[in-house]
């Protein structure tokens, strides 16, 4: 894998469901993973930073998990609420400096 | 604490005109990034400044330069504007580090007639 790429594009859920999606990057030359959240007619907020192969992150509902030989990262987010709507873009650091997002995962969440 | 803020909100240029985007850090964070964000698409990165360098550089030409100043403000310069240079335009900051979260402004949005 070349670039970061994210999955699925959207997602609609009910509001009390669990749900994941997918972060995936190149595995070499991996230094982090950030995790962020954004809100329509919001700045991105970073939710979480990765480093090390098997880091499992957790914030709220929110919780992240790392691979970092396969090249691939998980985002849960347990028992949904409308509030988490929003859309979850991860961003792969390198070690020669490369910096690169995906286009995120747009999420919905119905009441 | 005031976040991460960025002037103006909104821009409309014409092609070939020249664009300065300004940015100001949240307090005590010494790295500033910019990326560009087309419709669609991911952030993309342009560049990143610390210490009132360039230290990292994203696939962009040459029209886009930047500058930072010693209060770690930062400015973002296009020059001969494209229509595809419509965008939103993105100033994030951080402490310096690779694996330091940043915080981000609410942007710049861009439009070129």
């Amino acid at each position: 894998i070349l670039n970061v790429e994210q999955s699925p594009q959207s997602l609609h859920v009910q509001e009390g469901d669990s749900t994941n999606f997918t972060c995936s990057f190149p595995s070499s030359n991996f230094y982090a993973l950030h995790w962020y959240r954004w809100e329509t007619a919001k700045s991105p907020e970073a939710l979480f930073v990765m480093t090390l192969n098997g880091d499992e992150k957790k914030k709220g509902r929110i919780s992240a998990t790392l691979n970092t030989k396969e090249g691939y990262s998980y985002l849960y987010i347990k028992g949904s609420q409308p509030e988490d709507s929003a859309t979850y873009l991860c961003a792969f650091w390198g070690n020669n400096n490369d910096m690169r997002f995906g286009a995120g995962t747009r999420l919905t969440v119905k009441p | 604490d005031a976040g991460v803020t960025q002037s103006p909100t909104h821009l409309i240029k014409t092609r070939g005109q020249q664009v300065t985007l300004r940015c100001s850090p949240k307090s005590g964070h010494d790295t500033v990034s910019w990326y560009q964000q087309a419709l669609g698409q991911g952030p993309q990165f342009i560049f990143q400044y610390y210490e009132e360098e360039e230290r990292q550089r994203g696939n962009f030409p040459d029209r886009f330069s930047g500058h930072q100043f010693p209060n770690y403000s930062s400015e973002l310069n296009v020059n001969a504007l494209l229509l595809g240079d419509s965008a939103l335009y993105l100033c994030a900051s951080s402490l310096a580090g690779d694996n330091q979260p940043q915080h981000f402004g609410d942007g710049t949005r861009l439009s070129i007639l």
